[in-house]
């Protein structure tokens, strides 16, 4: 495609809820990732992927957090049970090789816990 | 570990007079250092980045940023601003740990840059 997409672009969940935030990036990018955006703050690393295989989670926030890429391309974010304090806009990023390579961001998902 | 401060959480600014964002970082190893933008309800754009050769560096849109070792920072600066640049800016580093860097970006806080007519 002709950029990263991600969908939904809202989601809305009450307390509790599991979602699936999913992430498609550009065609023939090797490397994914994904990044946390509360509001008012930066963007904050939650994983990566090269290929199919996921190198970093470093930045989950808890085991309710679970990312997966299982052909290399299109990838999903999982929260399970989710909290008031997971609100926030969740980025996806993808580059050809990641190597302080040029990240092309999508627009996120903004996730509101009720 | 590597982190950044962005000095300013709001900069408002007069259509075609300077611009200058601040940052200043902190990194153990050899960083690469970048300015992204993001404009309402749009992904973030690369404006320019570092990665230890001219220590001046232009990006887009007239955008340019200089590194400076000594200080620590990392400064965005635009000789005239215009008001499409209204939007968020954020300072990045990335560290080099281990000879190798994919990408892990730290982020700063974010500077909203207000452009008035």
């Amino acid at each position: 495609g002709a950029g990263v997409s991600q969908s939904p672009r809202y989601k809305v969940a009450k307390r509790g809820q599991d979602v699936a935030l999913r992430c498609d990036p550009i065609s023939g990018h090797v490397s994914l990732f994904w990044y946390q955006q509360a509001l008012g703050q930066g963007p904050e690393f939650l994983t990566y992927f090269q290929n199919e295989a996921q190198l970093d989670k470093s930045g989950l926030p808890s085991d309710r957090f679970f990312a997966e890429r299982p052909e290399g391309s299109v990838s999903t974010l999982k929260i399970q049970r989710t909290q008031q304090e997971d609100s926030a806009v969740y980025l996806c990023a993808s580059s050809q090789t990641g190597e302080n390579e040029k990240l092309f961001f999508g627009s996120g998902t903004q996730l509101s816990v009720l | 570990a590597q982190s950044v401060t962005q000095l300013d959480s709001h900069v408002s600014v007069s259509e075609g007079t300077p611009v200058l964002l601040r940052c200043n970082y902190s990194s153990s190893y050899s960083p690469s250092l970048f300015w992204y933008v993001q404009h309402p309800n749009k992904g973030l754009q690369l404006l320019l980045k570092y990665t230890s050769a001219a220590t001046l560096v232009k990006g887009i849109n007239g955008f340019e940023a200089e590194f400076k070792k000594s200080e620590t920072s990392f400064h965005l600066t635009k000789p005239s601003a215009h008001m499409s640049d209204a939007a968020e800016y954020f300072c990045v580093v990335s560290e080099a740990a281990g000879g190798t860097s994919y990408g892990k970006l730290t982020f700063g806080q974010g500077t909203i840059l207000t452009v008035h007519p």
